[in-house]
């Protein structure tokens, strides 16, 4: 199993909304990524956890929440966002940091109205 | 000033073409990444180097650390190898640096 799984797949939320964003790997990988994707731009990178740890916070606003309840599972939870927060919302693992290669999920695409 | 620059941003190509993206960067890395982008939004990660080159299939990919470049080709193209390829640079931390990516769009 080689796979990064993200759910849901297409999020529509209010601003005053609480939601969740999922991925899961099952690759034994101890390192896990968030990164946000607007379009026809690269990835920026959110969140990494090692080791279930939070190991870099690249100056995200607190409306976005990670969470690793174990090294299968790393959650964003979502609170009060804007529109102009709506992206893609990608979720990578590595076996760990450093030169390890990534793998990607499917992303989710998020809307905030 | 993006830390990773790829050119060319946009590609167009017959099917059967030759296929040549190339990717720079500023300062040693411990490895880079290949990556393609579907309309969609998956990522997959074509290949990981640190050093010399590697092929896969139809796809070939060569680092030269030394002139911190990195170049990634696609034999005999087909139009299934449109996507936005992405050059991405790990400085031996926990963080990959992508580049603007390049666009290909292979025509029958």
């Amino acid at each position: 199993d080689t796979e990064v799984t993200q759910t849901p797949k297409h999020l529509v939320m209010g601003m005053t909304n609480k939601k969740s964003l999922k991925c899961e790997q099952h690759m034994g990988h101890r390192a896990m990524y968030w990164y946000k994707q607007k379009a026809k731009k690269p990835p920026e990178l959110m969140f990494v956890y090692s080791y279930e740890k939070l190991s870099i916070n690249e100056s995200v606003p607190s409306r976005f929440s990670p969470e690793c309840p174990n090294s299968s599972l790393l959650n964003l939870h979502l609170h009060a966002l804007q529109p102009e927060d709506s992206a893609l919302y990608l979720c990578a693992s590595s076996q760990w940091t450093g030169s390890s290669e990534a793998f990607f999920g499917q992303g989710t695409r998020l809307t905030v109205v | 000033k993006n830390e990773v620059e790829q050119s060319p941003q946009n590609l167009t190509a017959q099917e059967g073409e030759f296929i040549t993206i190339n990717c720079s960067y500023s300062v040693g890395i411990s490895a880079l990444h290949w990556l393609q982008q579907h309309p969609g939004g998956g990522i997959v990660s074509l290949f990981m180097l640190s050093s010399g080159k590697k092929k896969h299939g139809r796809l070939i990919a060569t680092i030269n650390i030394q002139e911190k470049h990195s170049s990634l080709h696609i034999t005999a193209s087909h139009p299934r190898d449109s996507a936005v390829y992405i050059c991405a640079v790990r400085y031996g931390t926990d963080k990959l640096i992508f580049g603007t990516g390049t666009r290909l769009q292979v025509f029958p």
